[in-house]
């Protein structure tokens, strides 16, 4: 069945990037979007953008354009999401999730513990 | 962007009790919400698309109505699996925004 595994836990320094990645099995990798949510400590979800796996066009919030860089290998059935200028506040679980047009997210990574700290 | 504002914010049941979870979106977001659960130290399930089409091997006990900007969850008898944080979702128009979530606690 579908599966979104990512890569290990981070420790970053303020100021650092971080690239993190998301491996898709179990599906045909460009005939679906992969989605990067994040939640911070005891907090709720927030969406930060998506890339076509497919042509690999990108959307991205506002709040993280110029900071956040969406790519894909389809070679490698991978998205990666890099996080540029991190501060303390960037501290949180970073997910990729699977989305399909006219879905929402149906299939989630097991989450990326990403802590930004001197 | 678009608000989801969800209630109430904490919730106490018992099993086999009867529950709604409430969703409001600040402006219509016509059918496009989605309702997760999440089990703590676990990624989000989704349980509901469409605001009332149930998610291939969701128990029938979950139900989701409404359209425009208001929004309903309901658990018809609660399992003790259930007890869980709840958010919903709107996929309406970017960005996808999420309520603050609904932690569903044992009385």
């Amino acid at each position: 069945q579908a599966q979104l595994v990512h890569s290990g836990a981070e420790l970053k320094n303020p100021g650092a990037s971080v690239k993190l990645s998301c491996k898709a099995s179990g599906f045909t990798f460009n005939t679906y979007a992969l989605h990067w949510v994040r939640q911070a400590p005891g907090q709720g979800f927030e969406w930060m953008g998506g890339i076509n796996a497919g042509n690999g066009d990108t959307k991205s919030s506002q709040k993280f354009q110029g900071r956040v860089t969406l790519t894909r290998d389809t070679s490698a059935s991978t998205a990666y999401m890099e996080l540029s200028s991190m501060r303390s506040e960037d501290t949180a679980l970073y997910y990729c999730a699977r989305l399909t047009p006219g879905r929402p997210f149906d299939h989630w990574g097991q989450g990326i513990p990403v802590t930004v700290s001197s | 962007d678009i608000q989801m504002t969800q209630s109430p914010s904490t919730l106490s049941a018992s099993v086999r009790d009867r529950v709604t979870i409430t969703c409001r979106a600040s402006q219509s977001i016509r059918s496009w919400l989605a309702w997760y659960q999440q089990q703590p130290g676990k990624a989000p399930k989704l349980l509901i698309y469409e605001a009332s089409s149930l998610e291939s091997g969701v128990p029938s006990r979950f139900s989701g109505s409404g359209s425009g900007t208001e929004f309903t969850l309901t658990i018809s008898s609660l399992q003790p699996d259930d007890f869980a944080t709840y958010y919903c979702q709107q996929y309406s128009s970017y960005p996808y925004t999420f309520g603050q979530g609904t932690k569903l606690e044992i009385k």
